[in-house]
């Protein structure tokens, strides 16, 4: 089955804790992107990823980190310096190229941070 | 500023009817349009969508339109159905010289009566 996989669902965190979410896809796609969404809220960009080794900020990249070490995984750090941590964050992943932009999501990991 | 508006947070509609979601954009760089479905703690699905150089789309119960001098898009789904009832997201990118990188709207509720 190919697709997107996001591990935890839920995710508990004291405040001050650095913590890792985790995107694995097996589509062979060579782009991959962090959202947040927040209640009422579209989906904001956080980082993303068009090739491996490289990846660029998008529009609310303070307080998160990330590393693009193999094509099938994107894992993204949320630290201590992220000043609202709470928020489902949602990975996706693309084919990069003119066909189409069309992105697809995993499930999603609901971070609670106490 | 956003590039992207779903001026309705919300849309109510009887089972049988047509649903009419609407999306306006202000950057006239926007060349594809998509729109995504989001059920509550999941991630979003893409539905449909749309590149510049056509003014309709239509697949199944889902049409998207595209007015591109009035820089609109709506989705029609018709008839309406209670397992339609999520957020629908609309979302744009400006495939040539960009990285694939979609701008989402807030978003619109649908919730459809039986």
């Amino acid at each position: 089955d190919g697709g997107i996989t996001q591990s935890p669902k839920y995710l508990f965190r004291k405040e001050g804790q650095n913590v890792t979410l985790s995107c694995e896809q097996n589509l062979n796609h060579d782009a991959m992107y962090w959202y947040r969404q927040d209640p009422g809220q579209g989906l904001r960009l956080i980082y993303y990823s068009q090739i491996v080794n490289d990846f660029q900020k998008g529009d609310i990249a303070e307080g998160y980190s990330v590393s693009r070490e193999k094509k099938e995984s994107f894992p993204l750090t949320v630290t201590s310096a992220q000043k609202n941590p709470t928020a489902f964050y949602l990975c996706a992943s693309s084919i990069v190229g003119l066909a189409g932009w069309e992105q697809f999501f995993g499930p999603g990991t609901r971070l609670t941070v106490l | 500023d956003q590039q992207v508006k779903q001026n309705s947070p919300s849309l109510s509609v009887q089972e049988g009817r047509i649903s009419i979601l609407n999306c306006d954009y202000t950057n006239s760089m926007f060349d594809y349009f998509l729109w995504y479905k989001k059920y509550p703690a999941e991630g979003p699905t893409f539905l449909i969508s749309i590149s510049s150089i056509k003014d309709k789309n239509e697949d199944g119960r889902f049409t998207v339109f595209l007015n591109k001098s009035a820089k609109h898009l709506s989705l029609h789904i018709v008839p309406s159905q209670p397992g339609d009832s999520a957020v629908y997201f609309c979302a744009a990118s400006e495939r040539k010289g960009s990285q694939g990188n979609l701008i989402f709207g807030k978003g619109t509720k649908l919730s459809v009566k039986p």
